[in-house]
């Protein structure tokens, strides 16, 4: 079975420092990894997403996250915090060799202050 | 384009009671899910379907069920509420690669 793992349920960042959210997954085969963004009361926005190829993927509002095969990590990255990046973010993982169910991880709250 | 529409957006729910919450996409996407979403606990998997005319158990499937009514529309029913299934619910739409998600119906059971 397919899960996604978010070990941090907080970080904080200092606006202008670099921000990394982390993601581990377990899943066989080749899989299709996302990173997706809450902002409160509202439903998810997609962000990025790792398909093949280039193992750093870049998305939207500068974001981008590396794919580490060996490690079967998917961390989210942002080389300069902003206070309006402060929302929840989630990890995705679907493999479409196994029905292709898109299972999420638990979030991590991100709060980065002034 | 609307995207994905769910309703109703908020509900309140005596225990017992039975409700079905609505989901429509038109996007063309084959796939839908139904998923909730807990504090601390992520979004958790209830129902999915592949396309029209499928549909497969997630990961907490117990207490609901779905019908893929078309290609459009994807529907949760709760048969007997319970105050454990007071949560935000959230439907979604896969095209090729990413997911498309409604607003959400927040659901409490008393």
């Amino acid at each position: 079975a397919q899960s996604v793992a978010q070990p941090e349920d907080q970080v904080n960042v200092a606006e202008g420092n670099p921000l990394t959210v982390k993601c581990t997954y377990s899943v066989s085969g080749n899989p299709y990894l996302f990173w997706y963004v809450q902002y409160p009361n509202r439903g998810l926005q997609f962000l990025l997403k790792y398909i093949t190829g280039d193992n750093l993927v870049k998305g939207s509002y500068g974001f981008e996250a590396e794919f580490n095969k060996s490690q079967t990590s998917f961390h989210l990255k942002k080389p300069s915090a902003l206070v309006s990046d402060s929302a929840l973010y989630f990890c995705a993982v679907r493999n479409d060799n196994q029905g292709g169910k898109l299972i999420f991880g638990q979030g991590t709250e991100l709060s980065v202050k002034p | 384009n609307a995207g994905v529409t769910q309703t109703p957006k908020f509900q309140v729910l005596k225990t017992g009671q039975s409700m079905t919450l609505q989901c429509a996409q038109d996007m063309n996407h084959n796939s839908m899910y139904w998923y909730r979403q807990d504090p601390g606990m992520g979004l958790r998997l209830i129902y999915y379907s592949a396309s029209e005319g499928t549909t497969d158990k997630g990961e907490v499937p117990n207490g609901y069920n779905v019908s893929r009514l078309n290609k459009r529309e994807f529907s949760l029913r709760l048969e007997s509420a319970a105050p454990s299934q007071t949560s935000v619910y959230f439907c979604a739409s896969n095209g090729e690669f990413e997911a498309f998600f409604g607003q959400g119906t927040r659901l409490t059971v008393v």
